[in-house]
């Protein structure tokens, strides 16, 4: 089984500032697919960023970026210039790349944006 | 409609008693899911429709959690004899294919 673990429990930021959270994973798959979730109080689950695990360039949107290190199954985010808006749950999640399997998440990281 | 619909968002039961809570995907998601999240956890999976078939509940934790889709589009996840233990958010989220999902923005069930 697949396993994701964050172990961030809560990161603090500045305005502005640049921030990093971490996951690792656990899979013995080749194919396979990561995301990046933010979680505002309002509860939904909105999509930051996906990557493809057969892809090697770093999946990049705006603001946000990852780190993906395939070998060392290691899949960072990066939210540069941050926002207050910012400011939510941020959880990393896993795929399978066959069938419609549904996700495996981790326990997550809260990001506090200092004004 | 634009989103997933989940209703109701909040729902109070009593131990013991029958809940149904209900998810309204985007119009032509043939891929539905439903997880369970905990106080302070990240969302488990209970359970996989795709269409009205439903093709994984290996995430149910027991007998008291029932799913149906039976037309393809709206489903329902029941939980039968509510335990303390079912307190948490439900989620659900559907997809056309392809890896990308939409979430609802979850029903809060509180067990009393």
């Amino acid at each position: 089984a697949q396993t994701v673990t964050q172990s961030q429990p809560e990161m603090s930021v500045q305005e502005a500032e640049t921030v990093t959270l971490s996951c690792t994973y656990d899979t013995s798959e080749s194919d396979y697919y990561l995301f990046w979730y933010k979680q505002p109080p309002s509860r939904q689950m909105i999509l930051v960023i996906r990557q493809e695990a057969y892809k090697q360039q770093n999946a990049t949107e705006n603001r946000f970026s990852v780190n993906f290190q395939k070998a060392a199954k290691s899949f960072s985010l990066k939210i540069s210039d941050s926002q207050l808006g910012d400011a939510a749950m941020y959880f990393c999640a896993y795929r399978s790349g066959g069938g419609a399997d549904g996700l495996t998440f981790g326990k997550g990281t809260h990001l506090i944006i200092q004004p | 409609g634009a989103g997933v619909s989940q209703s109701p968002r909040y729902k109070v039961a009593k131990r013991g008693q029958d809940v149904a809570l209900r998810c309204d995907p985007i119009s032509g998601h043939v891929s539905l899911f439903w997880y369970q999240q905990a106080l302070g956890q990240g969302p488990e999976f209970l359970t996989y429709f795709q269409n009205e078939a439903q093709l994984d509940k290996s995430g149910l934790p027991s007998d008291r959690f029932f799913a149906e889709r039976p037309e393809g589009s709206v489903s329902t996840l029941k939980i039968q004899r509510t335990q303390q233990e079912d307190s948490a958010v439900y989620l659900c989220a559907s997809s056309f294919g392809g890896g990308g999902y939409t979430f609802g923005s979850g029903t809060r069930l509180t067990v009393v």
